[in-house]
């Protein structure tokens, strides 16, 4: 089976500062990893995933994550953030081998990091 | 281009009554789920659907059933609704391959009273 923690619940900044909300997980088997974007009173959306290779990924609206599997850690990053940032942000693991943990590749997600931009 | 369809948007149950969550997908997916949302506990699974005449229990089953109608549709049922049960739920789909990005429909807001 496997957890994810989201380190901060809530993220307040300024617009144009840099921001990072946190990721941890746990998992007995190996796993991908996605950040999923869900803004108010709509379903979620996919920011990004990391399969294999490179561990920085490169998502959609200029964000950014990077895996680090010795903290089991994937920490998504944007440099200078816009007022249309301000969301709800999940992070979610799923196994990569069918049956893995009986877990069946379905996503176990965080709580969420509620990112606020303030002019 | 549609994605990801479910109705009714907006429900209100008394407790005790039943009602079945819609969800269809035009992406030809094998894998569908049903997620409920509620405030600090991110989304948790509810039922899901590896492959068109296949469902196996989530998270957080208990008080739902499922139907996997055909390789589009997938429909939840409250058979006695319990205010336990107010939440926003969401269907979602898969192509159900390893590293496969979930598609997720815009949520039914559903309160039980």
């Amino acid at each position: 089976a496997q957890s994810v923690t989201q380190l901060d619940s809530q993220v307040p900044v300024f617009e144009e500062a840099p921001v990072e909300l946190r990721c941890n997980y746990s998992s007995s088997v190996s796993v991908y990893l996605f950040w999923y974007v869900q803004y108010p009173n709509q379903g979620l959306q996919l920011l990004l995933k990391y399969l294999s290779g490179s561990t920085l990924v490169k998502g959609i609206n200029g964000f950014e994550a990077e895996f680090n599997k010795s903290q089991t850690s994937f920490h998504l990053r944007k440099p200078s953030v816009h007022i249309s940032d301000t969301a709800e942000y999940f992070c979610a693991v799923s196994a990569t081998k069918w049956g893995s943990g009986g877990s069946n590749y379905k996503l176990t997600f965080g709580k969420g990091t509620l990112l606020t931009v303030n002019p | 281009n549609a994605g990801v369809t479910q109705t009714p948007k907006f429900q209100v149950l008394k407790t005790g009554q039943s009602m079945t969550l819609q969800c269809a997908q035009d992406m030809n997916h094998n894998s569908m789920y049903w997620y409920r949302q509620d405030p600090g506990m991110g989304l948790r699974l509810i039922y899901y659907s590896a492959s068109e005449g296949t469902t196996d229990k989530g998270e957080v089953p208990n008080g739902y059933n499922v139907s996997r109608l055909n390789k589009r549709e997938f429909s939840l049922r409250l058979e006695s609704a319990a205010p336990s049960q107010t939440s926003v739920y969401f269907c979602a789909s898969s192509d159900g391959t390893s590293g496969n990005t979930i598609y997720f429909g815009e949520g039914s807001w559903l309160t039980v009273v």
